[in-house]
């Protein structure tokens, strides 16, 4: 069955901090994953997409993933964090471009000034 | 390109009452999503469309729900005698056939009383 797992639900990092937030899928077949955010009163915002090649994808917002196919995994990481990347984050996948996606439970990221 | 738009984006109701969501997709973009998101939870699929034809409906989908597209532009999501356990956010996504990318409206924030 398809399922992803997002093993931390809350967060919390300094500003200026790196930041990486874990993301497991199981999938069948060659997996089209996704990382959304979610601000409060906000629609899900793609921040970035990996359908096939290179297995870094850079995103939105500074913000990179890298798929590891042996881990089952597609974590995302940022450098440095901002005040305004507070919010929540989901990980995602689909079977091909155009599927419906299956999301993590999601991970809320707190910031300390 | 105005972005998905959904209405109303908050609705309260009593136990037993009909209620019906609109979703208007990105102009052009044949598939039209809809998925509910409840507290604490990721977004769970619901069903979708592509052009007017409604291709998948998940088994969340019970028989008090109905989602229509009739001329393949806007969505309608209605759920009929209402139950507590519908309260949830319900969010509407468009993408272009093959595109790859849901775009997701801000959501209808549903309350049953």
């Amino acid at each position: 069955a398809q399922s992803v797992t997002q093993p931390d639900i809350h967060i919390t990092v300094s500003e200026g901090a790196s930041l990486e937030l874990r993301c497991n899928y199981s999938y069948g077949a060659t997996p089209y994953l996704f990382w959304y955010v979610q601000s409060p009163g906000q629609g899900l915002q793609l921040l970035l997409k990996y359908f096939s090649g290179d297995t870094l994808v850079q995103g939105i917002k500074g913000f990179e993933a890298e798929f590891k196919r042996s881990q089952s995994s597609f974590n995302l990481r940022k450098p440095s964090v901002h005040w305004s990347d507070a919010a929540e984050y989901f990980c995602a996948v689909g079977g091909n471009r155009d599927d419906k996606i299956i999301f993590g439970k999601g991970t809320r990221l707190h910031i300390l000034p | 390109d105005t972005g998905v738009s959904q209405d109303p984006r908050h609705k309260i109701t009593k136990r037993g009452q009909n209620v019906t969501f609109r979703c208007d997709p990105i102009s052009e973009h044949n598939r039209l999503y809809w998925y509910r998101q409840t507290l604490g939870q990721g977004p769970e699929f619901l069903t979708y469309f592509q052009n007017e034809a409604q291709l998948e409906k998940s088994r969340l989908l019970s028989d008090r729900f109905s989602a229509e597209r009739p001329k393949g532009s806007f969505s309608t999501l209605e759920i009929q005698r209402t139950e507590q356990g519908d309260s949830a956010m319900y969010l509407c996504a468009s993408s272009l056939l093959s595109g790859g990318t849901q775009y997701f409206g801000p959501g209808t924030r549903l309350l049953v009383l």
